[in-house]
């Protein structure tokens, strides 16, 4: 019954490899979110698909490409992975009308060694 | 620039005891959200509770009420009769208007990380 799911909830890499995180929501929203909480919690918006279209890309270096198949996924891959890429990366999703009531995922711890 | 600031980044409350934290927001919009997240060890973000700007009666969930002081742009939270379950990362948040095709986000302030002692 789980609202907003991510996988893997883990992730622990090297530097240079390419990883993708999943991201899927069962709400019928068309609206979904990636978040990015650093080292010192910190959260703050990376990108935002509306019924698959990208309408916020927050300054993120290009080696981050969101892929949204649908409008019920929304997935992040990351290409060489670097030192300073370990987070935690929330998902969140809404409906386009209701941007307040934002649901999020149960993050994803990335650490890259 | 829109911002959200949490002046707190600790505090602590006796169990059973009220606690207060700030925030304080910047904002040229004239309708907008706010909010109040909790984030306890288990990382899972879980909403506590929401202002609408245009209503000036302050939201009230259960142990968890406001402050909102729309002149001020203040947005306090109170916790009253506190629990050890409250220990957790309280994050302020201001729903902001990103860019010009209309898409909104969560901005983040840094956080108020709260210890409950028994």
């Amino acid at each position: 019954d789980t609202a907003v799911s991510q996988t893997p909830k883990y992730l622990v890499t090297q530097m240079g490899n390419d990883k993708s995180i999943k991201c899927e929501q069962n709400l019928g929203h068309d609206t979904m979110y990636w978040y990015k909480q650093d080292s010192k919690k910190f959260l703050k918006i990376m990108f935002s698909y509306n019924n698959k279209e990208l309408i916020i890309n927050e300054t993120v270096p290009n080696r981050f490409s969101p892929k949204s198949p649908d409008k019920a996924h929304l997935n992040l891959h990351i290409n060489s992975l670097e030192l300073g890429d370990s987070a935690v990366y929330f998902c969140a999703s809404s409906r386009r009308t209701a941007t307040y009531e934002q649901y999020f995922g149960p993050g994803t711890r990335l650490t890259v060694t | 620039a829109q911002t959200v600031t949490q002046s707190q980044p600790e505090m602590s409350v006796q169990e059973a005891e009220t606690v207060t934290l700030s925030c304080t927001y910047d904002t040229s919009e004239s309708d907008y959200y706010l909010f109040w997240y909790k984030q306890p060890p288990s990382r899972q973000m879980i909403l506590v509770i929401r202002q609408e700007a245009y209503k000036q009666q302050n939201a009230t969930e259960n142990r968890f009420s406001v402050n909102f002081q729309k002149a001020a742009k203040s947005f306090s939270l109170k916790i009253s009769d506190s629990q050890l379950g409250d220990a957790a990362m309280y994050f302020c948040a201001y729903r902001s208007l990103v860019n010009s095709n209309s898409g909104y986000a969560l901005n983040f302030g840094k956080g108020t990380s709260l210890l409950v002692t028994p």
